[in-house]
């Protein structure tokens, strides 16, 4: 595996489920990210981690709950989310050696019914 | 404050013309990087190029270059000889540089279609 990889690539769940999406860089990069993309909305950085330390929460909503076990792995843990949670949520990381640009996984497109 | 504007929502052109995206970027900072990403259909945000704020050299690769202007806060983006391929949601971006884990600003993007 090479790049950031991010599974599972779909997710369909119900309002009371609870279900984690998964991200792993394999760029030895020492900060990854969580953004969520909503249809004709920008891009929203949701949490930042830098050597597993999450340093940004950008008042998202307890439901949503990051995990960051050490620095190639970062997840996203759902619960009883609500509808308008529906969109694409997409991993990157970045490292100041590498020139700060962060790379992003392909995404989970996350669809709440 | 930091803030990158695309002021273009929607461009579409007929292959094998030229385009120009624009971004216009405004930060407070003497160092900071700006980039250029793509996102296809697919949905992943591809990286494209990176410059930082002490380089105002134009870049091109293939069909690609970038124009950085200091003097106009403005780093545009020009396809050249646009193929369908080409078409898919552009971002530009700003990051302040400051940590390990520096805040990308993105602009709102520009949707570019292709019409063969």
């Amino acid at each position: 595996e090479t790049g950031v990889t991010q599974t599972p690539r779909h997710l369909v769940m119900g309002m009371t489920n609870k279900k984690s999406l998964k991200c792993e860089q394999h760029l030895g990069h020492n900060a990854m990210y969580w953004y969520k993309q909503s249809a004709k909305k920008p891009l929203e950085l949701m949490f930042v981690y830098s050597l597993e330390e999450r340093v940004e929460n950008n008042s998202v909503p307890s439901r949503f709950s990051p995990e960051c076990p050490n620095s190639s792995h970062l997840f996203l843990h759902l619960h009883t989310l609500q509808p308008e949670d529906s969109a694409l949520y997409l991993c990157a990381s970045s490292s100041r050696i590498a020139g700060y640009e962060q790379y992003f996984g392909p995404g989970t497109r996350l669809t709440v019914t | 404050a930091q803030k990158v504007t695309q002021a273009q929502t929607e461009i579409s052109v007929v292959e094998k013309e030229d385009v120009t995206l624009d971004c216009v970027y405004e930060t407070r900072d003497t160092t900071y990087y700006l980039f250029w990403y793509k996102q296809p259909p697919s949905g992943e945000l591809v990286f494209l190029i990176r410059r930082n704020s002490f380089d105002e050299q134009n870049e091109i690769s293939g069909r690609y270059s970038w124009n950085f202007q200091k003097s106009t806060s403005s780093f545009n983006f020009t396809i050249t000889a646009s193929q369908v391929v080409d078409s898919a949601v552009y971002f530009c971006a700003l990051s302040e540089a400051r940590s390990s884990a520096s805040k990308i600003i993105f602009g709102s993007g520009t949707r570019l279609s292709i019409r063969p």
